[in-house]
């Protein structure tokens, strides 16, 4: 089975403060993804990556960063905290043309 | 521009009722669709998914979705409600931009509580 890990559930950070949400795919996929999911708002994607070191912007990139280093790891960077960044975040994975595999999510609040 | 629409917030149904949840799609050319459920706490689970072929797509847990190109709509169903299918349903279409790499557009999701 897939697994698509977060590193964290719960995290709690500063304004200002810069902030790294890792996760962590184990079935060699090309593709990975970050998406935010606030209310009414749906999923809205933030950077995706489709090969090592490579990395393409997605509908929401400001205030982001990224960084794919590994092909298992994607890591989503924030540079300095705002507290409109306090959102759910999920990372997916996938091979090539075939469906998303989502992890379950860090819930992030700046404060 | 391509999008996803999921025109009702919420969804009530009655346990062993029938169920739909509607989704409507703005793509140039065939579409990619799928449906994801998101349980409490937990990522989104993929359900199903159209590409070609047959326009009613049967799915996990008893779901399927019907695709319907006049209409451009993709709406999910079931047959008979369970009290453990209440979760946050989210339809999405293939970015054709993005070329192979499974790139989604979601709609906003519609909750769904199936009452005992």
């Amino acid at each position: 089975d897939v697994k698509v890990t977060q590193s964290s559930r719960y995290l709690v950070k500063r304004t200002g403060e810069k902030v790294f949400l890792e996760c962590v795919q184990d079935m060699d996929h090309e593709n990975m993804f970050w998406y935010r999911q606030d209310p009414g708002l749906g999923l809205r994607l933030i950077y995706f990556s489709y090969d090592v070191k490579m990395k393409e912007k997605g509908d929401i990139p400001e205030g982001y960063s990224v960084s794919r280093e590994k092909k298992e790891r994607f890591s989503l960077i924030l540079e300095s905290a705002s507290t409109n960044q306090t959102s759910m975040y999920l990372c997916a994975s996938s091979p090539t043309n075939s469906p998303l595999h989502f992890g379950n999510g860090t819930r992030l609040t700046v404060t | 521009a391509q999008s996803v629409a999921q025109p009702e917030d919420q969804v009530n149904v009655a346990e062993g009722n029938p169920l739909t949840v509607k989704c409507t799609y703005s793509v140039s050319g065939n579409p990619y669709l799928f449906w994801y459920v998101q349980y409490p706490n937990r990522g989104l689970q993929f359900l199903l998914k159209y590409i070609t072929g047959d326009n009613l797509v049967k799915g996990s847990y008893g779901f399927e979705a019907e695709f319907n190109k006049s209409q451009t709509s993709f709406h999910l169903k079931k047959p008979s409600a369970l009290v453990s299918d209440s979760a946050l349903y989210f339809c999405a279409v293939r970015d054709k931009a993005a070329g192979n790499t499974g790139k989604l557009i979601f709609g906003q999701g519609t909750t769904l509580q199936v009452k005992p």
